[in-house]
């Protein structure tokens, strides 16, 4: 079985500044994925950023980063340049073969603050 | 530019009732599957197909039945619908491609009386 664990159930930063959200997942699988996912109050999904967990190499995408730990099984964002628009809830996501199967923590909600 | 497209996007029953959330692509996603959202707890895996004919289940899913006949389509059927499945509801599709990562569908909110 998978888990992901999202310890962190509200966060704030002021804009502009930078901030980390933090994720440990738990799994047996050799092979995975692992995903951060953005839900605006419109509801929608939205991918932020993914990771290939056989790549060693940090990804980045514009304003966001991952601190990905393979051995410790951490998989944290990092946003910098924080702006109002990624107030939100973001979701750490696991994501395994067959037929791209998805597991997410519970969430962090981020306010960024004027 | 369709994306994924559920219906409806609201719905209330009441218990006992059936229904069919509907769930279809327009990508040639090989994948789909449907999620279940609930305050506090994330996204739950409720069943997902590898392609046409293929489904099988995730972590809840008790009370729901799929099938998926054509690439584009995959529904949700609830038999008899019951207040513990009140829920926002996500279907996704994906490709299996090196990342694969999961475009969503805008939710059916779902309420059971």
């Amino acid at each position: 079985a998978q888990t992901v664990t999202q310890s962190q159930p509200e966060m704030s930063v002021q804009e502009a500044e930078t901030v980390t959200l933090s994720c440990t997942y738990d799994t047996s699988e050799s092979n995975y994925y692992l995903f951060w996912y953005k839900q605006p109050p419109s509801r929608q999904m939205i991918l932020v950023i993914r990771q290939e967990a056989y790549k060693q190499q940090n990804a980045t995408e514009n304003r966001f980063s991952v601190n990905f730990q393979k051995a410790a099984k951490s998989f944290s964002l990092k946003i910098s340049d924080s702006q109002l628009g990624d107030t939100a809830m973001y979701f750490c996501a696991f994501m395994k073969r067959p037929g791209n199967q998805f597991y997410f923590g519970t969430g962090t909600s981020l306010t960024v603050i004027p | 530019n369709a994306g994924v497209t559920q219906t409806p996007k609201f719905q209330v029953l009441k218990t006992g009732q059936s229904m069919t959330l509907q769930c279809a692509q327009d990508m040639n996603h090989e994948y789909m599957s449907w999620y279940r959202q609930d305050p506090g707890m994330g996204l739950r895996l409720i069943h997902y197909s590898v392609g046409a004919g293929i489904t099988d289940q995730g972590e809840v899913p008790n009370g729901y039945n799929v099938s998926r006949s054509t690439t584009e389509d995959f529904p949700l059927r609830l038999l008899s619908a019951a207040p513990s499945q009140t829920s926002v509801y996500f279907c996704a599709s994906s490709v299996h491609s090196e990342l694969g990562a999961a475009f969503f569908g805008q939710g059916t909110r779902l309420t059971v009386v």
